[in-house]
């Protein structure tokens, strides 16, 4: 099946920019998300990209897509201790009924 | 006024027993969805449900059973409890726009068999 890949742990000092990566196999996949999780809680939308597109900015946040090599992208400029939480990259495709691929999430630790 | 939620938020049991957790929706969402995060933080479908019909149920044991009384509400009840169950339990709701899937968690429900 489809599969959604990320590294489990990122460490960055504060004020640094933080980039988590993540790759995909769905060559048909239709939209790319980001979601956190702080700790405790339920997962949040953060942002996401549409396969036509090749770059998003949202305030510190640019996700960027390469669709050729099947790579996407979240950084976070200025990274502040509220950004500590687990980054999770899904996908969804007309394969998958839309249904949404997760990949398994990547901590990002700040370190002062 | 909060989006999705689930109760209870803590579920501490014995092995062999049932239990049930509810979630309710008011964002008007067609589907809502139950998740299973284990300890690793690895986040898997279980069932999703549209206007209260089952539309998605991946390889999980029968002793889990979802219930739908109106696409506002889903219910997961599970029976006769055992340890591999212990984890976070996300309920989810989303409205499909085009094609895309907009997902809202509820903050879970962490249940721990002894």
């Amino acid at each position: 099946g489809e599969d959604v890949e990320q590294s489990l742990f990122l460490s960055v000092r504060e004020g640094d920019s933080s980039v988590i990566n993540c790759t995909y196999t769905d060559s048909s996949s239709t939209y790319l998300y980001w979601y956190k999780q702080e700790p405790g809680a339920g997962l949040q939308l953060l942002t996401y990209i549409f396969s036509n597109m090749d770059m998003k900015q949202d305030q510190r946040l640019t996700v960027l897509l390469n669709k050729k090599d099947k790579h996407l992208s979240l950084r976070i400029a200025d990274t502040q201790t509220g950004d500590s939480a687990i980054y999770f990259c899904a996908e969804s495709s007309p394969g998958s009924n839309y249904q949404l691929i997760w990949g398994a999430g990547t901590k990002l630790i700040i370190k002062p | 006024d909060t989006a999705v939620s689930q109760t209870p938020k803590y579920l501490v049991t014995q092995m062999g027993n049932d239990k049930s957790i509810k979630c309710e929706q008011n964002l008007g969402h067609d589907t809502m969805y139950w998740y299973k995060q284990d300890s690793k933080k690895f986040l898997k479908i279980m069932f999703s449900y549209n206007n209260k019909e089952l539309i998605i149920n991946e390889t999980v044991p029968n002793r889990f059973s979802p219930k739908s009384p109106d696409k506002a509400h889903l219910n997961l009840h599970i029976n006769s409890l055992e340890l591999g169950d212990s984890a976070v339990y996300f309920c989810a709701s989303s409205q499909a726009q085009g094609d895309s899937e907009k997902l809202f968690f509820g903050s879970g429900t962490q249940l721990s068999v002894l």
